[in-house]
């Protein structure tokens, strides 16, 4: 079935250096995609979207890349501060699926200072 | 500011009692959501309501209920509570109008134990 997944559960970098997060997408017919960040004890917060009519979309130090290809999507935190440690999820909407959204496992994201 | 809470933030109940947990968005939002979060499982989609009187059932819909009957509250009903029911529960909301009605504005969540 449609399925959203992570390629790396865990990733450690250091302060001020850049971190990339992958997430593989299996439904060619999803047309839209979020990034969510979880800090502990939270609830998920929005970070930045994208459609799949777009391969980039750039933020606040974050940028997200569409590859429907390869059905790849990839986080870009540039600088990354001790805040950004968290849990990001990838999620889908489904093409006709309404509003639901699917998310991904989760990867966790360690800075170090 | 708008808002969207969740209580109570902590509950322990015994195996087979009926627990409520109670959601109030004053996002003013159509489309409301329930999720569970468990190691090793993400967020997955208990029920969903797409305005008042609207109810769907979500993947782990089983053992659950939802009742919308205004605009801003969408109360979780478990039954008879399970300890497979331990979990992290989350609401969440969102417009439901265009591109925006996807982003999704999540409550602090609920820490609920069955024993």
């Amino acid at each position: 079935g449609e399925s959203v997944g992570l390629h790396l559960p865990t990733l450690s970098v250091q302060e001020g250096d850049n971190s990339i997060i992958n997430c593989a997408y299996s439904n060619s017919a999803s047309d839209y995609f979020i990034w969510y960040k979880q800090e502990s004890g939270k609830g998920p917060q929005f970070i930045i979207d994208i459609r799949s009519n777009m391969d980039k979309r750039q933020g606040q130090r974050v940028t997200v890349l569409l590859n429907k290809t390869v059905k790849h999507l990839s986080l870009q935190i540039a600088a990354t501060q001790p805040g950004d440690s968290a849990v990001y999820f990838c999620a889908e909407n489904l093409e006709g699926g309404g509003f639901k959204t699917i998310f991904g496992a989760g990867t966790r994201l360690f800075v170090k200072a | 500011d708008a808002e969207i809470t969740q209580s109570p933030r902590h509950k322990i109940t015994e195996t087979g009692r009926q627990v409520t947990l109670a959601c109030h968005q004053t996002w003013n939002h159509n489309n409301m959501f329930w999720y569970r979060q468990d190691l090793g499982h993400g967020l997955r989609l208990i029920h969903y309501s797409y305005g008042v009187h609207d109810t769907n059932k979500g993947e782990v819909s089983d053992g659950y209920s939802v009742s919308r009957s205004n605009t801003e509250d969408l109360p979780l009903t478990l039954e008879s509570a399970a300890s497979s029911q331990t979990s992290v529960y989350f609401c969440a909301s969102s417009a439901g109008w265009g591109s925006e009605g996807y982003e999704q504005y999540f409550g602090p969540g609920t820490r609920l134990t069955v024993t």
